[in-house]
Formats: structure tokens, C-alpha cells, sequence
């Protein structure tokens, strides 16, 4: 069973920093893209980034290219978003959302809560 | 940026009714179409992809079917369960982008 743990969610000031980390487990992690899926209160989803199983083919959403990076540690099974320069639009349950084969998002975590505020 | 319209926003039915939601492409993106479930307070869920394959472990009654720029999901019979937040999205093309969800409420 694929298993996705996001942690590192809390409350930082705009233009702040903040890192979330997302530990798989139940699956081989190296083998599937991984991706960061974002819900802001009472609003959709919306795509933040994806990156492949090997750490290459790394793709962003317009609204965070240049703020966010993502990474992936295959040894720890963990998946990792960066977030620099945060703004109040920034505010979202950030999600977790593992892709086999490229293919639709099959599991997701639970999610973590970002909220930036002053 | 392909862009997905959902329609209707928001449904009132009642248990035991057939629904069918529709997601529209702003341009084609072939198959690779995926509907996720969201019930409050929960992550969202894989229910069909790539158009018209049910995941693993979803009831019979979830339905897919389309391709190119028109798609729908239908379910064929409510079940209690069934009333929640209904996203369609696509992978053919850079950004991934989700519709704006259909709601299903309980009359």
C-alpha cells in the first residue's frame, strides 16, 4: 500500500521560507514521478511541480517558477519542496501525489497546511 | 495552458439518481484524462483515468467516458457516499491542470 506522509506545514510571514517534506513508503520510490498539488481554503487544485524518478525532468507551475524547488533523496524515500520568497496567494494545503508511469495522481498524502500572513 | 471547464458547478440530487458531470478541454488532450473525488476535509481521489479506466477499487457505478476535448463521468445510482467535490484533470500537456470542480449535493 503506497503511504504518503507531508509534514513541515506552519504559519511564516510573506516573504519568508519555509521547506515540506513528503516521506513514501509501500512502493519503490525511485521508480515514480512525484509531485506537489496545492489547495488553497475553499478553492480547487491546482498543480505546483513534479519531478522525475530520478531527480531530472523537473516541471513547475508559472506561479511558483523561481520561488520553489523541489528535490527528491531516494536513499531516505522523501520528497522535498522548497519555498523562498512566500506570498499571502502562497496560503494552501500542499499535497503530496505520487504518478506511476507518468500516468494520473494514484495517492496522495494527507496534506500539510501553509499559510502565510503577516 | 489547457484550460478545463466543469459543468455544472453545483448539483442538487438525491440517492438512487443517475448524474453526469461533464469536463470540457480547451484544446484536445487525446485520452490522458484523468476524475478525482474530494470529500471535506479529505485528499482527493483517483477515480477514472485515462478517460474511461476506473482505479483500483472503485465501485461500478463510477463510469468514464470522452476523448479529445469532451468528457464525462457518470455514476449510476447514488449512493450517500457519492456527495462530495468532483475535479476533472489532464496530463496531455505542460502545466497538469485540474477543473474548477463539480459539487454534488444532497437534495
Amino acid at each position: 500500500e503506497v503511504r504518503l506522509l507531508e509534514s513541515g506545514g506552519d504559519l511564516v510571514q510573506p516573504g519568508g521560507s519555509l521547506r515540506l517534506s513528503c516521506a513514501a513508503s509501500g512502493f519503490t520510490f525511485s521508480s515514480g514521478a512525484m509531485n506537489w498539488v496545492r489547495q488553497a481554503p475553499g478553492k480547487g487544485l491546482e498543480w505546483v511541480s513534479t519531478i522525475g524518478g530520478t531527480g531530472g525532468n523537473i516541471y513547475y507551475a508559472d506561479s511558483v517558477k523561481g520561488r520553489f524547488t523541489i528535490s527528491r533523496d531516494n536513499s531516505k524515500n522523501t520528497l522535498y519542496l522548497q519555498m523562498n520568497s512566500l506570498r499571502a496567494e502562497d496560503t494552501a494545503i500542499y499535497y503530496c501525489a505520487h504518478r506511476k508511469n507518468w500516468g494520473p495522481f494514484d495517492s496522495w498524502g494527507q496534506g500539510t497546511l501553509v499559510t502565510v500572513s503577516s | 495552458e489547457i484550460v478545463l471547464t466543469q459543468s455544472p458547478a453545483t448539483l442538487s440530487l438525491s440517492p438512487g439518481e443517475r448524474v453526469t458531470l461533464s469536463c470540457r478541454a480547451s484544446q484536445s488532450v487525446s485520452s490522458q484524462l484523468a476524475w478525482y473525488q474530494q470529500k471535506p476535509g479529505q485528499a482527493p481521489r483517483l477515480l477514472i483515468y485515462d478517460a474511461s479506466n476506473r482505479a483500483t477499487g472503485i465501485p461500478a457505478r463510477f463510469s468514464g467516458s470522452g476523448s479529445g476535448t469532451d468528457f464525462t463521468l457518470t455514476i449510476s445510482s447514488l449512493e450517500p457516499e457519492d456527495f462530495a467535490v468532483y475535479y476533472c484533470q489532464q496530463r496531455s500537456n505542460w502545466p497538469i491542470t485540474f477543473g474548477q470542480g463539480t459539487r454534488l449535493e444532497i437534495k
